[in-house]
């Protein structure tokens, strides 16, 4: 299940079962859109992205949706594996700016 | 391709020492960003730096913290008088088009005050 608490939140899955991860972006303007995965110890390592002209984008067992309307994204991963388990931040980005704004971060703990 | 390098990984300063972090980028890659991540929090953005100017730095601290790319060699994030709340992981990342497009990070380097 999903928590959230004084620390980052966590989604606990267990293996094989696909997992939902949900970004609220706060810039209207934002036209660009990152998910990416950071290990312990590690840097973030991009995983996909999707531009505002685009409501679904997919790749090797993971998949982003963009809803604009409520600024809202997620990241769904299919068939989640143990090698899964790491810290996911969406960031914001786009034509108009030469940063990203990232997320708070949401933990994914897969069990077998 | 190395990808970008960060050193040193693990950094320990003393209260009122000097910090310097360094950021090699991609090869072929002339833009530079540095972002700073407190422990169970997000990265936020410092500087963004092309080889001898500074583009944008409005996530930069206004004293204490500077940052350079010269012509050749690394960037350097340098923090002077180190406190105890510049603990943190600094991360690097470079591009070849100056977007946020396509952003490449290095490992980082972890500052611990104490």
């Amino acid at each position: 299940g999903e928590s959230v608490g004084l620390h980052l939140p966590t989604l606990s899955v267990q293996e094989g079962d696909n997992s939902i991860i949900n970004c609220a972006y706060s810039n209207s303007a934002s036209d660009y859109f990152i998910w990416y995965k950071q290990e312990s110890g590690k840097g973030p390592q991009f995983i996909i992205d999707i531009r505002s002209n685009m409501d679904k984008r997919q790749g090797q067992r993971v998949t982003v949706l963009l809803n604009k309307t409520v600024k809202h994204l997620s990241l769904q991963i299919a068939a989640t594996q143990p090698g899964d388990s790491a810290v996911y931040f969406c960031a914001e980005g786009g034509a108009n700016t030469d940063k990203l704004i990232f997320g708070t971060g949401t933990r994914l703990q897969v069990f077998p | 391709n190395a990808g970008v390098m960060q050193n040193p990984r693990h950094l320990v300063r003393r209260r009122g020492q000097e910090a310097r972090l360094r950021c090699s980028p991609m090869k072929g890659h002339s833009h530079v960003y540095w972002y700073r991540q407190l422990p169970e929090e997000g990265l936020k953005f410092m500087v963004y730096l092309q080889k001898e100017n500074i583009i944008d730095e409005s996530g930069m601290p206004k004293e204490r913290f500077s940052a350079e790319f010269p012509k050749e060699g690394p960037s350097i994030l340098r923090i002077q008088q180190v406190v105890r709340g510049d603990s943190a992981a600094y991360f690097c990342a470079s591009s070849g088009t100056g977007k946020n497009y396509g952003y490449t990070f290095g490992s980082g380097t972890r500052l611990t005050v104490v």
